[in-house]
């Protein structure tokens, strides 16, 4: 499968753990996104790489949120001291270079917070 | 920021109608409109999508069309089939998908 791929798929952790997720984009996709997507609503943006530099992170990217992507290729998500309102599907999504390529999201990690 | 509001939040068509979805943006500098189409358990994956400067576009049984004036654009499914049946967001972005902002999903049921 030459897909994005996103795991675990799904992930229980309790209030107050931290989780970390990983996303493997497509080969030479140099771009990649992270949403965060809750029942009933479209994603929302977290945050953008171009290969190794992260460019840009939303508002909603908190202090208890950071995103790697060490080596421009896989990137890891960390929720630090998880809350119940961070019960989510966290989506990852890569493009490759050039100005009107499309963006290929992943099927998402499901993230409950007990 | 950018608000984009979808309506209808579901709807239910016969197999074989025409099935439409409206969404309405804020940001007149928003200049890309994607369409998406997430199955149970999947991410969204890209169905159509248009630009600024262009008023209408259509691949197969699906179009859509933008009204930049207005600030609307849509979706058109002709002859829906059962495997049409998915959730649809809309979307809008004045700059790449960092600066992507989502409808809240209509909900397609084609009914057998």
């Amino acid at each position: 499968d030459t897909g994005v791929s996103q795991n675990p798929r799904h992930k229980i952790t309790k209030r107050g753990q931290n989780v970390t997720f990983r996303c493997d984009p497509i080969s030479e996709h140099n771009r990649l996104y992270w949403y965060r997507q809750t029942l009933g609503q479209g994603p929302e943006f977290l945050t953008y790489f171009q290969n190794e530099a992260q460019l840009e992170k939303s508002r909603l990217l908190s202090d208890r949120f950071s995103a790697e992507r060490p080596k421009g290729s896989f990137s890891t998500l960390e929720i630090q001291r998880t809350e119940q309102g961070d019960s989510a599907m966290y989506l990852c999504a890569s493009r490759a270079k050039g100005p009107n390529t499309e963006a290929f999201f992943g099927q998402g990690t499901r993230l409950t917070v007990v | 920021g950018e608000n984009v509001e979808q309506h209808p939040s579901t709807l239910s068509v016969q197999e074989g109608d025409s099935a439409v979805i409206k969404c309405t943006y804020s940001d007149s500098a928003s200049n890309y409109f994607p369409w998406y189409k997430q199955e149970l358990g999947k991410g969204p994956q890209l169905i159509i999508d248009i630009r600024s400067n262009v008023g209408e576009k259509k691949d197969q049984r699906i179009a859509v069309t933008l009204n930049k004036t207005a600030k609307h654009f849509s979706l058109h499914i002709t002859e829906t089939q059962p495997e049409d049946s998915a959730v649809y967001f809309c979307a809008a972005s004045s700059g790449g998908y960092q600066k992507v902002t989502f409808g809240i999903g209509t909900k397609l049921q084609v009914i057998p």
